[in-house]
């Protein structure tokens, strides 16, 4: 068990919808990050948030928003939801944000039909 | 543009023998390296690390190896077991804090 929680394990929901994906980190870490795995592919990097504020963005669509609340859990909002948005949605939790290991949750899988 | 690629999708090895797993990356502000291994229905887990500064890493069965003149790292596995299938993550970070992950390598141990 990694401490790492995400929210619901599986997500089945139809094109246009809108989706709010939750995670809670480990206890004491800061950063929260998000990464998105499509099938047989690798894990991509969507955005890292630190103590509340965003640290790193990658190839996060404007249709998806992230956000890291008060209490360090944090939210991935995912919006006019299209076919090739199915994948694994992976919340990971490092202490500090940089050059350290991470904690993976076990994942979100999203279905869009 | 890829900054870290796993080249080998898949790799089988005896049990009892060597495996090697490679990594390329191609940013040289990448200054922090990790394996992470990942069984199916579950999230990746931290496996191993190297920072910039060594060119070698052990921790029982593994040992990471770093050449920063060819950005190249590599996994080894001695001797392997059947538990270690799993698929494989090369990552690599820098001051930016985010890792950035290699398309994995699927390593089959037979019996």
């Amino acid at each position: 068990d990694s401490g790492v929680t995400q929210t619901p394990k599986h997500l089945i929901t139809a094109t246009g919808q809108r989706v709010t994906l939750r995670c809670s980190p480990r206890s004491g870490d800061l950063s929260v990050y998000w990464y998105q795995q499509s099938l047989d592919q690798g894990l991509q990097f969507l955005i890292q948030y630190y103590n509340g504020e965003e640290r790193a963005k990658g190839n996060i669509l404007e249709r998806f928003s992230a956000q890291q609340f008060p209490d360090l859990h944090s939210e991935l909002n995912l919006s006019s939801l299209e076919l090739g948005d199915s994948a694994l949605y992976f919340c990971a939790s490092s202490a500090l944000g940089s050059n350290e290991k991470l904690f993976f949750g076990s994942g979100t899988q999203l279905s869009v039909l | 543009d890829q900054q870290v690629k796993q080249n080998s999708p898949s790799l089988s090895v005896q049990e009892g023998r060597i495996s090697i797993l490679n990594c390329d990356y191609t940013n040289s502000m990448f200054d922090y390296f990790l394996w992470y291994k990942k069984y199916p229905a579950e999230g990746p887990t931290f496996l191993i690390s190297i920072s910039s500064i060594k060119d070698k890493n052990e921790d029982g069965r593994f040992t990471v190896f770093l050449n920063k003149s060819a950005k190249h790292l590599s996994l080894h596995i001695v001797p392997s077991q059947p538990g270690d299938s799993a698929v494989y993550f090369c990552a690599a970070s820098g001051n930016a804090g985010k890792s950035t992950f290699g398309d994995g390598t699927t390593l089959t141990v037979k019996p």
